[in-house]
């Protein structure tokens, strides 16, 4: 079974230019979550979505970041006019539709963004 | 805000069985405790969870003591390749799906 991809797995923005990152979560998981982590530190959530809807986005900066996971096709999360503190490696995972899912999420290998 | 306290690092020799502590002491009754580690520049992967009993599957052991206040993380035989950051994590399934809190984890060097 393929897992979670994630592409592209290095990006390479200027200052004020858009990165656009996609998720293609496991075969049949309908929750995505997208966790940034900065250098030298730890994982911080940003965003949970299930199929169409956004469920949680606290962890999501209020401007230039947005993210969708569409009925057909791979999560995306869209960072417009992007700055250098953008710099990062943004991680998505992706968990199965189960009444009980013991928070087992399954992590792609992270595309690494470069703001020059 | 991270629920858990780890030390920022251990070292193991290779072969030998490496314990990471966690103290999870505010727990609250129906948040299970959870692993997960993460290799140089990969992404997160599961290792184990469990609620009040140990728990053993093939890639490690988890004790939790009675009060379930604190956890210990057990790899039997280390090897290079466990060298890796581990997290400890307390979240309720019975939320649903929730995104993980992950902390600061621990850096866990194998030394051969």
């Amino acid at each position: 079974n393929a897992g979670v991809m994630q592409n592209p797995r290095h990006l390479v923005r200027r200052r004020g230019q858009e990165a656009r990152l996609r998720c293609s979560p496991v075969k049949g998981h309908s929750h995505v979550y997208w966790y940034r982590q900065l250098p030298e530190e730890g994982l911080k959530f940003m965003v949970y979505l299930q199929k169409e809807n956004i469920i949680d986005e606290s962890g999501m900066p209020k401007e230039r970041f947005s993210a969708e996971f569409p009925k057909e096709g791979p999560s995306i999360l869209r960072i417009q006019q992007v700055v250098r503190g953008d710099s990062a490696a943004y991680f998505c995972a992706s968990s199965p539709d189960r009444v009980l899912s013991y928070n087992e999420q399954f992590f792609g290998p992270g595309t690494r963004l470069t703001v020059l | 805000d991270a629920k858990t306290t780890q030390p920022p690092s251990m070292d193991c020799a290779e072969g030998r069985a490496a314990n990471l502590p966690c103290n999870h002491s505010t727990i609250s009754g129906n948040e299970y405790v959870y692993w997960y580690r993460q290799i140089h520049s990969q992404g997160p992967q599961y290792i184990i969870h469990g609620l009040k009993n140990n728990e053993t599957n093939e890639m490690a052991s988890l004790i939790i003591t009675e009060d379930r206040k604190s956890s210990t993380l057990i790899l039997p035989h280390a090897t290079l390749r466990d060298t890796a950051v581990y997290y400890c994590i307390v979240s309720s399934p019975y939320s649903g799906n929730t995104p993980l809190v992950f902390g600061k984890g621990t850096r866990l060097s194998v030394i051969a």
